[in-house]
């Protein structure tokens, strides 16, 4: 069973494409996490939330804390996005974080 | 500006030997954690620390050890009795073990030949 799933596991987008990465989760949390993950496997928090939305330059996350649901969105593709992107979610009983198998992107020229 | 910092970055090891990363953060987290990443999984728990001197075995724990002697930081050895310690290595903090909003390292990447 697990505890966070993301989709699409895979996404191939032309540059220019508005993306949306989505995360589901079934349990209490604290905070979701958007964290981005390059080849060679450097990890980037790209975002901590608990509820709403927030905004960094081309990337938007949202939440909604009923429905236990996340998107991420990228405005404006570009190749320099091609990434692996990752939730997590911080359990709101403490101690544990989940994270989705990620969802792979590749943003072609 | 705070943060947490893994290193190094990439590490090779001969089969056999200890190996110890590094995590170290400046945030006054009281929660640290270690988690371990395999090619197409997810990231699972190795090991996590509530408070300063005290640490809790997670899902994968053997074949690791750790210490937390400072707040500031929480070192792992991989041993030499992890069968598969080939891996990516995440660091984590938060400010508490109840508050699960939390800082990530950039990620430590361990060869074993």
């Amino acid at each position: 069973k697990n505890e966070v799933e993301q989709s699409p596991q895979n996404l191939t987008a032309q540059e220019g494409e508005f993306i949306t990465i989505n995360c589901s989760y079934s349990v209490g949390i604290s905070a979701l996490h958007w964290l981005q993950q390059h080849p060679g496997g450097g990890i980037v928090s790209l975002f901590m939330l608990s509820s709403g939305k927030k905004k960094h330059g081309r990337l938007i996350a949202t939440i909604n804390i009923q429905e236990k649901h996340s998107s991420l969105h990228i405005t404006a593709s570009h190749p320099r996005d091609s990434a692996v992107y990752i939730c997590a979610v911080g359990a709101n009983t403490g101690n544990q974080f989940y994270f989705g198998t990620g969802t792979s992107l590749t943003v072609i020229p | 500006d705070g943060g947490i910092t893994q290193s190094p970055k990439y590490l090779f090891r001969k089969e056999g030997q200890n190996v110890t990363l590094s995590c170290e953060q400046n945030l006054n987290h009281d929660a640290m954690y270690w988690y371990r990443q395999d090619p197409g999984q997810g990231l699972r728990l190795i090991y996590y620390s509530q408070i300063v001197n005290d640490f809790q075995k997670g899902d994968i724990a053997e074949g690791y050890s750790v210490s937390r002697e400072k707040k500031e930081s929480f070192p792992l050895t991989v041993t030499s009795a992890q069968k598969n310690p080939t891996a990516f290595y995440l660091c984590a903090s938060s400010i508490s073990w109840m508050n699960t909003e939390a800082f990530f390292g950039q990620g430590t990447r361990l060869t074993v030949v």
